[in-house]
């Protein structure tokens, strides 16, 4: 079952600050929203994740709405090599890399 | 730390022959679990482990069979390939516990003829 709605593509000037949303409007009190990209065909990498505060690491930040049924991921200063498909996930805080729905994903393109 | 190490990178199969994928994590990582990604889609998963002896089924078990013996190890088997399970595949691991991230090897590209 598709927990999450992304937009299949973006595209994002070099340099400019990407902002990928995610709709999740049936997530429940207990779970997480994470964020993880895949560059071309290697393995997904962890970004950020959040339960209902905005957090912020080296990579991005994660803005999550009061109600907690959307949220956006944003790459500050997106660089080509942010080019890439990011999936956005809702899933129990205990899931770790188990029980992860990865859905289709947003790819997008960083334009130079 | 070399994190999750999986082998092959690339494996060309016949139908009906057998083979094990293997992933070995070095992070005393309890979780493990694999996933197939085939072209244009997301990962599903396979199998998964809590810890070394217990195992369980994911989203789309049939045709593989995965044991974990130890913590460090977690291979894949197929027991007779067929065309359908062409596909890339993911190993990943995690700490228990809540709020962990996973984890992923570099994949392995399979194709069976």
């Amino acid at each position: 079952d598709a927990k999450t709605t992304q937009p299949p593509s973006m595209d994002c000037a070099e340099g400019r600050a990407a902002n990928l949303p995610c709709n999740h409007s049936t997530i429940s009190g207990n779970e997480y929203v994470y964020w993880y990209r895949q560059i071309h065909s290697q393995g997904p990498q962890y970004i950020i994740h959040g339960l209902k505060n905005n957090e912020t690491n080296e990579m991005a930040s994660l803005i999550i709405t009061e109600d907690r049924k959307s949220s956006t991921l944003i790459l500050p200063h997106a660089t080509l090599r942010d080019t890439a498909v990011y999936y956005c996930i809702v899933c129990p805080g205990s899931a770790g890399a188990n029980n992860l729905f990865f859905g289709t994903g947003t790819r997008l393109t960083v334009i130079p | 730390n070399a994190g999750v190490t999986q082998t092959p990178k690339f494996q060309v199969l016949k139908t009906g022959q057998s083979m094990t994928l293997q992933c070995a994590q070095d992070m005393n990582h309890e979780y493990m679990s694999w996933y197939r990604q085939d072209p244009g889609m997301g990962l599903r998963l396979i199998h998964y482990s809590v810890g070394a002896g217990i195992t369980d089924q994911g989203e789309v078990p049939n045709g593989y069979n995965v044991s974990r013996s130890t913590t460090e190890d977690f291979p894949l088997r197929l027991l007779s390939a067929a065309p359908s399970q062409t596909s890339v595949y993911f190993c990943a691991s995690s700490y228990s516990g809540w709020n962990t991230e996973a984890f992923f090897g570099q994949g392995t590209r399979l194709t069976v003829v």
